[in-house]
């Protein structure tokens, strides 16, 4: 089982749509969660962090499930701009662990007109 | 003021050539990363340097060996190339190690072995 695991896609959605992404983690040791966003051809860059009680950003909505070892991210009203990749990404701490972010292969998302 | 730039760009080399990747950053960090970015995008750490000490080094062949000459600078060298190798290399840097920080990264090197 890969540590982190999410459906690559694509998400081709229209725009004003909501979509979700799930991701899970196998080491129940994670301490903490992250999604990154990647544009095509370019470095990924810090979306959010997610909190153990839910956090939002505008339109972004990022939810943790420890008991489940899942991590999702919603995104209402999509825009043209939302296209992207979205990498979950899992800090494990601890052995040779410390200080380790894995990255999830990354789910691909495309808002059309 | 790029934060974290990386040269070259675009690499392009033929096997069993070595060849180095520089990585700098200017945003005062103390911890750098090399990540490597496969064709079917996965990003994979390899190595890690928290003041110019190595902390992470994952299941890398010693072809490639980073060097720190100090806490803003983390090179890549890559001795004889192989086909299994291209890949996108991306440096990256983060205040701390291990407190859940965020990961600025360079815009990346493409390398093709051909």
């Amino acid at each position: 089982r890969k540590e982190v695991e999410q459906d690559p896609g694509p998400f081709n959605v229209p725009e004003g749509a909501t979509v979700a992404f799930n991701c899970t983690y196998s080491n129940s040791a994670s301490q903490s969660f992250f999604w990154y966003r990647q544009d095509c051809r370019k470095e990924p860059k810090l979306l959010m962090s997610v909190y153990s009680s839910g956090n939002e950003d505008g339109r972004f909505t990022a939810q943790l499930n420890r008991a489940s070892q899942y991590i999702s991210l919603l995104i209402r009203d999509s825009k043209l701009s939302d296209s992207a990749t979205y990498l979950c990404v899992v800090n494990s701490r601890g052995g040779t662990s410390y200080g380790k972010l894995t990255f999830g292969q990354g789910t691909i998302l495309t808002v059309h007109p | 003021d790029t934060a974290v730039s990386q040269t070259p760009k675009y690499l392009v080399t033929q096997m069993g050539n070595d060849k180095s990747i520089k990585c700098e950053q200017n945003l005062g960090h103390d911890t750098m990363y090399w990540y490597k970015q496969d064709s079917k995008k996965f990003l994979k750490i390899m190595f890690s340097y928290n003041n110019k000490e190595l902390i992470i080094n994952e299941t890398v062949p010693n072809r490639f060996s980073p060097k720190s000459p100090d806490k803003a600078h983390l090179n890549l060298h890559i001795n004889s190339l192989e086909l299994g190798d291209s890949a996108v290399y991306f440096c990256a840097s983060s205040f701390q190690m291990g407190q859940g920080e965020k990961l600025f990264f360079g815009s990346g090197t493409q390398l093709s072995v051909l």
